[in-house]
């Protein structure tokens, strides 16, 4: 696989519920951000964790890195139909400047 | 909230025809990117650019690729002689500092169809 991989590729929920995806990445990092995409729009960003870090919270949003693993969790709790939308991690660091790279993503649907 | 913005939100050309695309970073960021993402594709890293030079660029970003801040404000990307493979859509992202260290906001695209 490739650096920042998703899984699952899809995913399909009822409002409410929680939501889980993970992410897989190859080399060493400084950090890995996850973004929110909706269908055809702009990237938004919603949260950096550090290569020291091991778990963030932002409201509804909670990541956790584990670099022994190469492996990062995106966990939305309490959906809304509103968080449809494609998720993608990104890493950074290692021997780039500034260079970040995108995995495949997962699309989140959320059903009301 | 400041934030990055992107014209034209969409651009048709011609193959062979020239194209520039135009972003507004974050005005008190230093460190500027190019990406692009091919429908259905993964989002690619172009080039980062600071203090009025590239820093970094990827195997995509060749000889028909440039960029250049003009002024104190605008960031440009040109395709010199556009091919259908450039279709796609760009994103401008620009970060405070380090880049590889901090968050990079992202422009809303710019959606490129090469006829």
């Amino acid at each position: 696989s490739q650096q920042g991989e998703e899984d699952p590729q899809a995913l399909s929920i009822q409002e409410g519920e929680n939501a889980t995806m993970n992410c897989s990445y190859k080399t060493s990092i400084n950090n890995l951000q996850w973004y929110r995409q909706n269908s055809g729009r702009g990237l938004v960003h919603l949260i950096l964790i550090r290569s020291n870090e091991r778990e963030k919270h932002s409201g509804r949003l909670r990541v956790t890195l584990d670099t022994s693993k190469k492996s990062s969790s995106l966990l939305i709790t309490a959906s809304r139909a509103a968080d449809t939308a494609s998720y993608f991690c990104a890493t950074g660091g290692g021997t780039s400047y500034g260079k970040l790279t995108f995995g495949q993503g997962t699309i989140l649907t959320v059903h009301p | 909230e400041p934030e990055v913005t992107q014209t034209p939100s969409h651009q048709v050309t011609q193959m062979g025809q020239e194209v520039i695309l135009r972003c507004v970073p974050i005005s008190n960021h230093l460190y500027f990117y190019w990406y692009r993402q091919i429908l259905g594709q993964k989002v690619e890293f172009l080039v980062s650019f600071y203090n009025n030079e590239i820093s970094e660029k990827s195997e995509i970003f060749d000889d028909q690729f440039s960029v250049e801040r003009p002024d104190g404000s605008n960031f440009t990307l040109k395709i010199r002689s556009t091919k259908l493979e450039d279709s796609a859509m760009y994103f401008c992202a620009s970060s405070e500092i380090a880049g590889a260290l901090e968050t990079q906001y992202f422009g809303p695209g710019t959606r490129l169809l090469v006829l």
